[in-house]
C-alpha cells in the first residue's frame, strides 16, 4: 500500500518550453501533496503544498508563475514548469499524505529528472 | 568548468556489522519524525517513523531511536547488507502546515 507514482522518470526539454509532471496517490486519498525539488548529493528542497480543490502554497523564493501547481482531484497533482530554462534542470520529487492518518507522514514518488538543453 | 557540489557524510561499515545513522533535528515543537531511505536516482522510502511520545520504534532490522531532550534521532540498521547502501534523511514535521523539514543526509556505504 501508500504507493506513490511519479510520470515521467525522465524529460529532456528544449529552452523555453513547458513540461508537466504528474503525481497520482494509487490506493489512497491524499488532500494534500508536495513538491521537491533535490541537487545532487544535497537534501530535498520544498517548493510548494499542493492541496485538493484550492490554490497552492510556494515556499519562499519559488516563482509560482513559473511552477504551476493543480491538484484537481484527491489523487493527482501536476507541476509544470513554465517557459524552463537550463538552470531548471534538476530532480523533481512529489510526495502525497494519506487524508486518513493523523499524523503528517509523506510517501513519495520515484522523481523526475529534467534536463533543459 | 569544473563544478564543486557538496559532500554528503558518509558512513561506511562492513557487510553484517550494525549501523547508527544520527540526525540532531532543530525545532522543539517536532512530534513526528521519519527516517527515508533514497537510492541514486530515486525517490525516498519510508524506512520508520515515530512519535514524540515514544523514544524507541523497532522495525524488521531498523530501530529508531529518539532522545528529546537532546533533539537527537538515530536508526540502527542490525547486520547490514549490500542493499542498505543508500543516502539516509531524518525528518521532522515542526515546521507546521503538514511539512516535513529534513536533515542533510547520511550515505551509508557497505563494504564487502
Amino acid at each position: 500500500g501508500a504507493v506513490v507514482s511519479q510520470h515521467p522518470s525522465w524529460v529532456i526539454c528544449k529552452s523555453g518550453t513547458s513540461v508537466k509532471i504528474e503525481c497520482r496517490s494509487l490506493d489512497f486519498q491524499a488532500t494534500t501533496m508536495f513538491w521537491y525539488r533535490q541537487f545532487p548529493k544535497q537534501s530535498l528542497m520544498l517548493m510548494a503544498t499542493s492541496n485538493e480543490g484550492s490554490k497552492a502554497t510556494y515556499e519562499q523564493g519559488v516563482e509560482k508563475d513559473k511552477f504551476l501547481i493543480n491538484h484537481a482531484s484527491l489523487t493527482l497533482s501536476t507541476l509544470t514548469v513554465t517557459s524552463a530554462h537550463p538552470e531548471d534542470s534538476s530532480f523533481y520529487i512529489c510526495s502525497a499524505r494519506p487524508t486518513d492518518r493523523g499524523y503528517d507522514i509523506q510517501y513519495f514518488g520515484a522523481g523526475t529528472r529534467l534536463s533543459v538543453l | 568548468g569544473e563544478s564543486v557540489g557538496l559532500h554528503l557524510p558518509t558512513l561506511s561499515v562492513q557487510e553484517g556489522d550494525n549501523s547508527i545513522i544520527n540526525c540532531a533535528y532543530s525545532n522543539s515543537a517536532s512530534d513526528y519524525f521519519i527516517w527515508y531511505k533514497q537510492e541514486s536516482g530515486k525517490g525516498p522510502q519510508f524506512i520508520i517513523d515515530i512519535r514524540s511520545n515514544m523514544d524507541k520504534r523497532q522495525g524488521q532490522r531498523v530501530t529508531v531511536l529518539l532522545n528529546k531532550t537532546v533533539k537527537h534521532l538515530s536508526l540502527q540498521i542490525a547486520a547490514t547488507q549490500p542493499g542498505d547502501s543508500a543516502v539516509y534523511f531524518c525528518a521532522e514535521n515542526g515546521g507546521g502546515g503538514n511539512k516535513l523539514t529534513f536533515g542533510t543526509g547520511t550515505q551509508l556505504k557497505v563494504e564487502l
